[in-house]
C-alpha cells in the first residue's frame, strides 16, 4: 500500500536559518510522482514541485531545493536563508498511478514556524 | 477570477440542515476533487471528476453528495450532518485526471457542524 510519513510535526525556526522538511514514502510501483504543497494560514495549497520516479536528479529553485533518494525512498525539502514568510505547513504526497484516476496520497504535513 | 475559487469560504450549520459547498476553476481543466482536511489528519481524498463523471467514490458516507454539472463546476451538498464532519473541505483541479498532471487546490471552505 502506499503511504507518506512526514515524521517532523512542527519545527520552528529563526529567520536566516536553513531548515530541510523530511519525507518518506511507500510504494510498490515502479513509475510514480511525489509532490510538495504548502499550505499559508489562508488555506490553499500552494503546488511547489512534482518529481518524476525516474529522475533523481536533485532541484534548486531560488531558495527552495528537494533532494530526491530513491535508495532510501525520500523526498526532503530544503529551504535556505528561511523567512518569515516560509511559515506554513507544508505537504508531500505521492501520487497512485495504478488507479483509475490521480489519487494524490498525502502525508500529515509539517508545520514550519519561522520566527524573526 | 483566476484559478480555483470555493463558496462559501466559512459555514456553520446544524445537524438538520441542507447546505451546498461551491467550486468553481478557471484554468481549462477537465478533473476536479474534493478533499476533507481534519485536525491532524492526511488530506482525504472524497470524490474525482473526470469529464463531468464520477471516477471515484472514496467510501464517504451519503450524507454528502457530489455534483458536477460542467467541468468548470463542482458542488458538494450537505444534509444531516455530524459534529465529526467539520473540517475543512478542498476543491482541487487538475488538467486531466492522470497522475502526471498536478492538481491546483482552491483555499477552502471551513465548515463547522454543531
Amino acid at each position: 500500500a502506499q503511504k507518506v510519513t512526514q515524521a517532523q510535526t512542527e519545527i520552528s525556526v529563526v529567520e536566516k536559518e536553513d531548515v530541510t522538511l523530511d519525507c518518506v514514502y511507500e510504494t510498490r510501483d515502479t513509475t510514480y510522482y511525489l509532490f510538495w504543497y504548502k499550505q499559508p494560514p489562508s488555506g490553499e495549497l500552494v503546488f511547489l514541485i512534482r518529481r518524476n520516479s525516474f529522475d533523481e536528479q536533485n532541484e534548486i529553485s531560488g531558495r527552495y531545493s528537494w533532494n530526491f533518494q530513491k535508495s532510501t525512498s525520500s523526498f526532503n525539502f530544503t529551504i535556505t536563508a528561511s523567512q518569515v514568510v516560509d511559515s506554513a505547513v507544508y505537504f508531500c504526497a505521492l501520487s497512485d498511478p495504478g488507479g483509475a484516476t490521480n489519487k494524490l496520497i498525502f502525508g500529515t504535513g509539517t508545520l514550519l514556524a519561522v520566527q524573526p | 477570477e483566476t484559478g480555483v475559487t470555493q463558496t462559501p469560504r466559512h459555514l456553520v450549520m446544524g445537524m438538520t440542515n441542507k447546505k451546498s459547498l461551491k467550486c468553481e476553476q478557471h484554468l481549462g481543466h477537465n478533473a476536479m476533487y474534493w478533499y476533507k482536511q481534519s485536525a491532524k489528519k492526511p488530506l482525504e481524498l472524497m470524490f474525482v471528476y473526470s469529464l463531468e463523471e464520477r471516477v471515484e467514490n472514496n467510501s464517504v458516507p451519503s450524507r454528502f453528495s457530489p455534483e458536477c454539472p460542467n467541468s468548470s463546476h463542482l458542488f458538494l451538498h450537505l444534509h444531516t450532518l455530524q459534529p465529526e464532519d467539520s473540517a475543512l473541505y478542498l476543491c482541487a483541479s487538475s488538467q486531466d485526471g492522470t497522475s502526471r498532471t498536478q492538481q491546483y487546490f482552491g483555499p477552502g471552505t471551513r465548515l463547522t457542524v454543531t
